[in-house]
């Protein structure tokens, strides 16, 4: 079946900084990602929708110049949360929509912990 | 706007028992509803989805669902559980079928528990 990878699976940053997370379609192409967010014990939240060659679509609430969204190819799409606080720390979702057969497959998500 | 309800957060059963896992939906659309289910470190995995076609529809490792309009529910059962289906389970409403664009509204999950 089609494979959704998120590199990396866990990370650890400091305050202030930066993280970026990668999510790839290592088998097919993806014009549209998704991101989503899930906290402890709750489900997930969509945050913004990843669209090849376009600015991504955020959803109400999600901050765009917190969370940016690249989607440069069409197996890549990129989400970088910015001078990161404790409180982004959360589990961090892809998803990524196969063209080809309409299917929407789920990358392993991201465990970021802001300290 | 659409949402669903997981009624239960968590779900626990002997090896070899029955499986319901509860789940209802609210829509505006004509909806397309879906199970997903999450192993530890795991992405998500589709295990049905009901799109308007046939009511009860069968998924895979023998999970199926029944979609009932007049009870705005699409409740998952397994005749007899495996140890192997222990996991977080969600359902998930779509106004489309993944195959459009359209935004999926998680359930809060359900974590199904099964002992020996």
């Amino acid at each position: 079946g089609a494979v959704v990878s998120q590199h990396p699976s866990r990370v650890i940053c400091k305050s202030g900084t930066s993280v970026k997370i990668e999510c790839r379609s290592l088998d097919f192409q993806a014009t549209t990602m998704f991101w989503y967010r899930q906290f402890p014990k709750k489900s997930l939240m969509l945050m913004a929708t990843s669209n090849e060659g376009s600015k991504a679509t955020y959803e109400q609430g999600v901050e765009k110049d917190k969370f940016l969204i690249n989607h440069a190819s069409l197996t890549l799409s990129t989400l970088t949360v910015t001078s990161a606080h404790p409180e982004d720390s959360s589990f961090y979702i892809c998803s990524a929509r196969d063209t080809r057969v309409h299917e929407q497959y789920f990358g392993p998500g991201t465990r970021l912990t802001v300290t | 706007a659409q949402s669903v309800t997981q009624l239960d957060s968590h779900v626990s059963v002997s090896e070899g028992t029955p499986v319901l896992l509860r789940c209802n939906y609210s829509s505006s659309y004509s909806p397309s509803l879906f199970w997903y289910v999450q192993h530890p470190n795991k992405g998500l995995q589709l295990l049905l989805k009901y799109t308007s076609a046939a009511t009860l529809v069968k998924g895979i490792n023998g999970f199926e669902a029944e979609f009932k309009k007049s009870e705005t529910s699409f409740h998952l059962t397994k005749p007899s559980a495996h140890m192997s289906d222990a996991a977080e389970y969600f359902c998930v409403v779509s106004d489309g079928d993944t195959g459009t664009a359209s935004k999926l509204t998680f359930g809060t999950g359900t974590r199904l528990q099964v002992t020996l």
